[in-house]
């Protein structure tokens, strides 16, 4: 079963605009991190957030964390027609002695020139 | 350059056959993952390694086999007894011991029913 459900599932924007992707968990975590994956390909590691943690930055992008809600939102700004993919969140659990993640479902972005 | 390999890109089996597919990574990871993709899904997780000469069943286990000989290799096997193989395979390694540490991710496998 998936930990995360992401939404919105599609998201079509024109470039220079925002895009903000949603992620909802379960259970308690020990990280939530952001995956991207361009057609055909493998998933690339965007930004991890620990749930000691409410907001992180990397360049164009921001994530929060909000654990009461058990929910986590990724936000890129000015997008470009090369952030077109999708996006993934994924959550470790606390009890998870694998080093393990679950993944939501994902979020297609297209981002139109 | 340090990566995860996977071959090949594309994979057709026949009906009753075995096939397996290649994950090779030289970035020294302990920890070692097989997932499936179905079309416009998530990743579900078949199995895992932790160590050599040892792997977990993940989610999806039934019609897949494993083995984990060396360190750098983690070979799946897609069983005749997995009736519904068409998908996207994805190999991923990390860092054991450490729980922040992203996991490293190939470029796929697609595997098609002949």
């Amino acid at each position: 079963s998936q930990q995360g459900e992401e939404d919105p599932q599609a998201l079509s924007i024109q470039e220079g605009e925002n895009a903000t992707m949603n992620c909802s968990y379960k259970t308690s975590i020990n990280n939530l991190q952001w995956y991207r994956q361009n057609s055909g390909r493998g998933l690339v590691h965007l930004i991890l957030i620990r749930s000691n943690e409410r907001e992180k930055h990397s360049g164009r992008l921001r994530v929060t964390l909000d654990t009461s809600k058990k929910s986590s939102s990724l936000l890129i700004t000015a997008s470009r027609a090369a952030d077109t993919a999708s996006y993934f969140c994924a959550t470790r659990m606390n009890n998870n002695a694998g080093n393990m993640l679950t993944f939501g479902g994902g979020t297609r972005l297209m981002v139109k020139p | 350059d340090g990566g995860i390999t996977q071959s090949p890109k594309y994979l057709f089996r026949k009906e009753g056959q075995n096939v397996t597919l290649s994950c090779e990574q030289n970035l020294n990871h302990d920890a070692m993952y097989w997932y499936r993709q179905d079309p416009g899904q998530g990743l579900r997780l078949i199995y895992y390694s932790q160590i050599v000469n040892d792997f977990q069943k993940g989610d999806i286990a039934e019609g897949y086999s494993v083995s984990r000989e060396k360190k750098e290799s983690f070979p799946l096997t897609v069983t005749s007894a997995q009736k519904n193989p068409t998908a996207f395979y994805l190999c991923a390694s990390t860092t054991t011991g450490f729980s922040n540490q992203p996991q490293h991710f190939g470029d796929g496998t697609r595997l098609s029913i002949l």
